[in-house]
């Protein structure tokens, strides 16, 4: 049973535009969550991070905003860029030393 | 960067014979993950190590086995290759449980 799902496998957005990647999740007791992006023929990088104490976590271009009720949270990417076309993963986790479960990923395309 | 490596970064093989992937890194870093990459699928845990001789299964942890002798390795093993055992693998470390750095992959084809 997938505990973190993307379900958006792809999305194009024209440069300039918001981006807005989400993620839903069913496991109440995860309580913190991260992004990733991959390039083709790279391992994944951490972009930005969330804890469920909070709702909203800002590192320049992006946003990521956690909705506890409704176990969601989506990644914002403003404006996008050519450079952010890639692979995106959610990965969430429980406290108590647990290791990450990510999504399938959703492959965003900035098209200049 | 963190300092991660792993080898070879490209394999072939062939159906039933052993493979060993190797995981290096300098970091010094508690944790250490084995990823696989596959379309549709994500990133799906194979084994991870929690420290020097601690290792635990993940999500997808048959045909595979580990071994963690030193800090700075973590050993990924098919006993067996399969068909469908051809993939992406990534290593991943952290010092702690959360913040993962994963390193460059290596694609395996079994034939």
């Amino acid at each position: 049973d997938q505990q973190v799902k993307q379900n958006s496998p792809s999305l194009s957005v024209q440069e300039g535009r918001i981006s807005i990647l989400n993620c839903d999740y069913t496991n109440s007791m995860f309580d913190y969550f991260l992004w990733y992006k991959k390039y083709p023929a790279e391992g994944p990088t951490f972009l930005i991070s969330i804890s469920s104490i909070k709702d909203k976590n800002e590192d320049g271009r992006f946003t990521v905003f956690l909705n506890k009720s409704a176990k969601h949270l989506s990644l914002h990417i403003v404006p996008s860029q050519p450079g952010d076309s890639a692979v995106y993963f959610c990965a969430a986790q429980t406290s108590g030393n647990t290791p990450l479960v990510f999504g399938k990923g959703t492959r965003l395309s900035v098209i200049a | 960067d963190a300092g991660i490596t792993q080898s070879p970064r490209h394999k072939v093989t062939e159906t039933g014979t052993p493979v060993t992937l190797r995981c290096h890194q300098t970091e010094n870093h508690r944790y250490m993950y084995w990823y696989r990459q596959d379309p549709g699928h994500g990133l799906r845990l194979i084994h991870y190590s929690y420290g020097v001789k601690d290792t635990d299964k993940g999500e997808v942890s048959d045909g595979y086995s580990v071994s963690r002798s030193k800090t700075e390795d973590f050993l990924l093993t098919l006993e067996s290759a399969t068909s469908s055992q051809t993939s992406v693998y990534f290593c991943a470390i952290s010092g702690d449980w959360t913040s993962q750095y994963f390193g460059p992959g290596t694609r395996l084809l079994v034939l």
